[in-house]
């Protein structure tokens, strides 16, 4: 089956400026997730989608960041403006449903590497 | 929330040596505990995982083990080759519930495999 896919792959910007990163999950996942991972560390939760709705945003730095994923499939995470400290890979993944409680694994994709100067 | 301590940050074996890699959750409500191997400039990939309702798993030469009580639970890999030279990354969430899949990630182990 086809895999997470993301893009850009790479992007480097200046402070203040705005960016985009573009997700589409593997087929029939209802469960998407938007995770930010700073060289050195652990994959940072960003934001949790089930379908269309956000079923966790709580670590999503609201006042410069935002996502949507309004058909429930394809998602957009945004970042405006950003600042030097954003610079990370943001990871995307998904899953199946969890009731199913057998298929909890996560699928990420190969991610965007951001860099902000 | 959940919290997710791993330990240690960095191990180098020998090849044909064991590894072990622990880490301890916060959250007694957590259930579901993956591990996921991360190769330089790659994805991360789910190598094994445990449900709380089991305390040991194997799979061939990678092996979990989950202390619920503790709240503590390790990797362990046998026989190591140069190829499990990685980064590794355990995972507390919980399932079957509203919350999820949400995961929480410690900070990784940097695996190196001496040929």
């Amino acid at each position: 089956e086809a895999g997470v896919a993301q893009s850009p792959r790479y992007k480097i910007i200046e402070k203040r400026q705005s960016v985009a990163f573009w997700c589409n999950p593997i087929s029939g996942h209802a469960t998407l997730y938007w995770y930010q991972q700073i060289l050195g560390q652990g994959p940072k939760l960003l934001i949790q989608f089930q379908n269309n709705g956000v079923v966790d945003d709580s670590q999503l730095p609201k006042d410069r960041f935002s996502a949507e994923r309004l058909k429930g499939v394809d998602s957009t995470l945004k970042i405006q403006p950003a600042k030097l400290e954003d610079s990370a890979v943001y990871l995307c993944a998904s899953s199946f449903p969890s009731l199913a409680r057998w298929r909890d694994e996560q699928f990420f994709g190969p991610g965007t590497r951001l860099t902000v100067l | 929330g959940e919290n997710v301590e791993q330990h240690p940050s960095t191990l180098s074996v020998q090849e044909g040596d064991s590894a072990v890699i622990k880490c301890t959750y916060s959250d007694s409500a957590s259930n579901y505990f993956p591990w996921y191997k991360q190769e330089l400039g790659k994805r991360p990939q789910l190598i094994i995982d445990i449900r709380s309702n089991v305390g040991e798993k194997k799979d061939q030469r990678i092996a979990v083990t989950l202390n619920k009580t503790a709240k503590h639970f390790s990797l362990h890999i046998t026989e190591t080759q140069p190829e499990d030279s990685a980064v590794y990354f355990c995972a507390a969430s919980r399932s079957g519930d509203t919350n999820a899949g949400k995961s929480t990630f410690g900070d990784g182990t940097t695996l190196t495999v001496k040929p």
